[in-house]
C-alpha cells in the first residue's frame, strides 16, 4: 500500500510569519508530485505539478521543492497572510499510464491577523 | 469558461439505496477522475476515465461503478449504500489521461449523507 504523509497536520501562525510543510512519498516508481490548496467551501486548486528531481516551483509567495530520491517535497509560504489560510494537500503520482493520484491527509494552515 | 460542475451539491439517502452523481468536465478536457473525501483525510482515488475508457480503479468495492459519455461528462454510481459511504465526492478533470504536467481541476463536490 502506497503511503503519502504530510506534516504537520495543522499549523497556526501569525500574519507575516514564514512557514513550511513536508510531504513524504514513496521514492520508487515516481512520476509526478502535485500540490493543491483547498480553502473552506471551495474546490481544491492546483498550485504546482513537479516531475523532476530537484525541481523548484514558485507562485507569488509560495514555492515548492522536490527530492524524488529521498521521497519528500517541501512547500514554503513567505510572509503568510490571512488569505493563505487553507488546507494544503500533496498528491503522489506513481504511473505514467493513468491520472491516479494518492493524496496525503493535508496540512491545515491558520494565519491570524 | 465554466469550471468542473458537479450535481447535485447535496444528497441524503438511506442504507441500501443507490445513488448517481454527475460531473461535467472543463470544455476540452477528456479525462475525468472521481475521489471520495472523508473528514480528516485526503481525497481517495475511486476511478479515472479517459476517452470513455476506464484508466484506473482505486481500492473500492464493486458497488462503485462509473462511466464516461461521448461528451466526456461522467457518472459515478454507488449501489447498496452503507453508512460508511457518507462523504464528499469530488470530480476532477484534466486534458490528458496521464499525469505528465497536467494538474487536476476539481469541482465543488457532492456531499452524500447516508441515514
Amino acid at each position: 500500500i502506497l503511503n503519502v504523509e504530510q506534516s504537520p497536520q495543522s499549523l497556526h501562525v501569525q500574519e507575516g510569519d514564514s512557514t513550511n510543510f513536508t510531504c513524504s512519498f514513496p521514492s520508487s516508481n515516481f512520476y509526478a508530485l502535485h500540490w493543491y490548496r483547498w480553502e473552506t467551501a471551495k474546490s481544491p486548486e492546483a498550485l504546482f505539478v513537479m516531475t523532476l528531481n530537484g525541481d523548484e516551483k514558485k507562485k507569488g509567495r509560495i514555492s515548492a521543492t522536490l527530492n524524488t530520491k529521498e521521497g519528500y517535497s517541501y512547500l514554503y509560504i513567505k510572509g503568510s497572510q490571512p488569505e493563505d489560510s487553507a488546507t494544503y494537500l500533496c498528491a503522489f503520482g506513481g504511473s505514467s499510464n493513468t491520472g491516479k493520484l494518492i493524496f496525503g491527509q493535508g496540512t491545515t494552515l491558520q494565519v491570524k491577523p | 469558461d465554466a469550471g468542473v460542475t458537479q450535481s447535485p451539491t447535496h444528497l441524503i439517502k438511506t442504507r441500501g439505496q443507490h445513488v448517481t452523481l454527475r460531473c461535467s468536465p472543463i470544455s476540452g478536457h477528456k479525462s475525468v477522475s472521481w475521489y471520495q473525501q472523508v473528514l480528516g483525510q485526503g481525497p481517495q482515488f475511486i476511478f479515472q476515465y479517459y476517452e470513455k475508457e476506464e484508466r484506473g480503479r482505486g481500492n473500492f468495492p464493486d458497488r462503485f461503478s462509473a462511466r464516461q459519455f461521448p461528451n466526456y461528462s461522467s457518472e459515478l454510481n454507488v449501489n447498496a449504500l452503507l453508512l460508511g459511504d457518507s462523504a464528499l465526492y469530488l470530480c476532477a478533470s484534466s486534458l490528458t489521461g496521464t499525469l505528465s504536467n497536467q494538474p487536476q481541476h476539481f469541482g465543488d463536490g457532492t456531499r452524500l449523507s447516508i441515514l
